[in-house]
């Protein structure tokens, strides 16, 4: 068990929707990090947030967007949805504890768009 | 452009005999090399790393070399068992930011 808990475990959704997945980083960390896992592809990295603030950005869609709040938490808003965006999204956390580059990932969320 | 490359999708080894699984990158700015393994169902978990003014970690059964003039790693497993079959993705960090590979699939063979 990393630590890290992602919410839900699986979505399943219409082309057009828009879908909210959530991400508990490990008690501490104070970065958290989206990927996008397609089917046999590597993790592609969305979006990074260290205390509340953007990072760094990856190769994140305009119709994808990102917070983390106060507790820490973050989620991952995923709008007008597409075939395409069915995958595996991972969420990951870093920081106290551990090597500043380690990260930590949840199980992830397995969204799936009909 | 991707600018971290494993170019072997899967790797087949017996039990006992040694896994080599490779990585190159592109990225001169990399400071910091790290593998993660993944089984199905699971999020990938952290096995071993390695800073950019090293050539070999070693923990237990795992060594991870860095040849920085040829911006190449790997990471080897000695002796290899049935429990490491997974996928292994190999991360170069800058700055703190990770840019991963596609991953290796391992298969050891009892």
């Amino acid at each position: 068990d990393s630590g890290v808990t992602q919410t839900p475990k699986h979505l399943i959704t219409a082309t057009g929707q828009r879908v909210t997945l959530r991400c508990s980083p490990r008690s501490g960390d104070l970065s958290v990090y989206w990927y996008q896992q397609s089917l046999d592809q590597g993790l592609q990295f969305l979006i990074q947030y260290y205390n509340g603030e953007e990072r760094a950005k990856g190769n994140i869609l305009e119709r994808f967007s990102a917070q983390q709040f106060p507790d820490l938490h973050s989620e991952l808003n995923l709008s007008s949805l597409e075939l395409g965006d069915s995958a595996l999204y991972f969420c990951a956390s870093s920081g106290k504890g551990s090597s500043y580059n380690e990260q930590f990932f949840g199980p992830g969320t397995r969204l799936t768009v009909l | 452009d991707q600018q971290v490359k494993q170019n072997s999708p899967s790797l087949s080894v017996q039990e006992g005999r040694i896994s080599i699984l490779n990585c190159d990158y592109t990225n001169s700015m990399f400071d910091y090399f790290l593998w993660y393994k993944k089984y199905p169902a699971e999020g990938p978990t952290f096995l071993i790393s390695i800073s950019s003014i090293k050539d070999k970690n070693e923990d237990g059964r795992f060594t991870v070399f860095l040849n920085k003039s040829a911006k190449h790693l790997s990471l080897h497993i000695v002796p290899s068992q049935p429990g490491d079959s997974a996928v292994y993705f190999c991360a170069a960090s800058d700055a703190g930011k990770s840019t991963f590979g596609d991953g290796t699939t391992l298969t050891v063979k009892p």
